[in-house]
């Protein structure tokens, strides 16, 4: 079985400082892993995702995500943060097998202030 | 616009009573999903249809039911069994199911309270 865990519940950051929200995953076998943006009441939007080849993964707004197998990580980084960033994060994978489901984590509140 | 379309966004429901939650999708996709989300606990899935006409259960589906008659829609019933019905509701679709290559696109959640 494969699970997602998000360290961090909430993370308070200011404005133009730079943010790293963690993933770490467990899994047996290859996985394929994806972050998503939900803004307030609203649904869930794919930021980036790690399929295979570069372990480094740029995705939309700014953000990127580095793939560490040994360390079985997939933390999500900005170098500098806006406002309009405050969001909950949730990090998930799916296994690379067949008939597998997408696995989320908890998520992660990220609240930017001036 | 291609997208999803979920209605209602806010419901609320005396308890011991049925209640359907509406899901439309026009991005042409076969597979169809259901998500609960609760404060600290991330997304389940409730059911999952890879094609019209058939479904299957995810990890919480005791209290709901769901119908795929349509490639288009696939409705969510919170039935009376349900014994904590009040969550946010969120619809996703795939072109097909499970793979990495398939993004998920999720519609805007309904939020459900039982009164």
């Amino acid at each position: 079985a494969q699970s997602v865990t998000q360290l961090d519940s909430q993370v308070p950051v200011f404005e133009e400082a730079p943010v790293e929200l963690r993933c770490n995953y467990s899994s047996s076998v290859s996985v394929y892993l994806f972050w998503y943006v939900q803004y307030p009441n609203q649904g869930l939007q794919l930021l980036l995702k790690y399929l295979s080849g570069s372990t480094l993964v740029k995705g939309i707004n700014g953000f990127e995500a580095e793939f560490n197998k040994s360390q079985t990580s997939f933390h999500l980084r900005k170098p500098s943060v806006h406002i309009s960033d405050t969001a909950e994060y949730f990090c998930a994978g799916l296994n690379t097998g067949t008939a597998s489901k997408l696995t989320f984590g908890t998520g992660t509140r990220l609240q930017v202030t001036l | 616009d291609g997208g999803i379309t979920q209605s209602p966004k806010y419901l609320f429901r005396k308890e011991g009573q049925n209640v359907t939650l509406s899901c439309e999708q026009n991005l042409n996709h076969d597979a169809m999903y259901w998500y609960r989300q609760d404060p600290g606990q991330g997304l389940r899935l409730i059911y999952y249809s890879q094609i019209v006409n058939d479904f299957q259960k995810g990890d919480i589906a005791e209290g709901y039911s769901v119908s795929r008659e349509k490639k288009e829609s696939f409705p969510l019933t919170v039935t009376s069994a349900q014994k904590n019905p009040t969550a946010f509701y969120l619809c996703a679709s795939s072109k097909g199911s499970w793979s990495g290559h398939n993004e998920q696109f999720f519609g805007p959640g309904t939020r459900l309270t039982v009164l």
